[in-house]
């Protein structure tokens, strides 16, 4: 069992449903962040949260939206999504501050994704 | 314009052989750290092998190893004595001084395949 859990691990929805994603972790760490990852693209970074602030919005529609309520739990609602959004939605989290950007104490943990597909 | 590139879509190793995975970035920081990170079809993200920006050793964690070229900006992961679970897709990712929380830029990717 990992550390970051994510439900559902997947959804299928239309593009009128309301949907919400989501990730808990159980490392004590104090950041957590949203990564999508599409075929044959990189990760793309979507939103980050540290001690439960969003710290960077990376460009992302309005048609998602985060949410973190506590350092221990994200979500990400989806409302009026398009096919083109159908993708892997990984969760991660790590312990921010706790050292350098060029210390390796600061590794992302992820959840095992949830599969998002898009009618 | 892309920070991490990885240049091999796919690879093929046998069994118990050594196979290294490219990795260049770009990067203006004097601080940054570079890791590798492990996709098996299950989709969890399994972190490998850092290297720090500083560090004047090549990292090792038991058989992966990080050929680290500071000059020509390559951050090579070896893996050595394949196994067929090593199977998987390889993600190289840094993260910079300037990086939000501590969020990583990734590559596309390579596409591992041992073979018996």
């Amino acid at each position: 069992e990992t550390g970051v859990t994510q439900t559902p691990r997947h959804l299928v929805m239309g593009m009128t449903n309301k949907k919400s994603l989501k990730c808990e972790q159980h490392l004590g760490h104090n950041a957590m962040y949203w990564y999508k990852q599409s075929a044959k693209k990189p990760l793309e970074l979507m939103f980050v949260y540290s001690l439960e602030e969003r710290v960077e919005n990376n460009s992302v529609p309005s048609r998602f939206s985060p949410e973190c309520p506590n350092s221990s739990h994200l979500f990400l609602h989806l409302h009026t999504l398009q096919p083109e959004d159908s993708a892997l939605y990984l969760c991660a989290s790590s312990q921010d501050g706790a050292s350098s950007v060029t210390s390796n104490t600061g590794e992302l943990f992820f959840g095992e994704g949830s599969r998002l597909t898009v009618l | 314009a892309q920070k991490i590139t990885q240049t091999q879509p796919g690879m093929f190793v046998q069994e118990k052989e050594a196979v290294t995975l490219d990795c260049t970035y770009d990067t203006s920081d004097q601080s940054y750290g570079l890791f590798w990170y492990k996709q098996p079809s299950s989709g969890e993200m399994i972190f490998l092998i850092y290297q720090g920006s500083y560090d004047e050793q090549n990292a090792t964690e038991g058989r992966y190893s990080l050929n680290f070229q500071k000059a020509r900006k390559s951050a090579n992961l070896v893996i050595s004595a394949s196994q067929l679970g090593d199977s998987a897709m390889y993600f190289c990712a840094m993260r910079e001084g300037t990086s939000s929380g501590y969020a990583l830029n990734f590559g596309k990717g390579t596409s591992l395949l041992v073979t018996p």
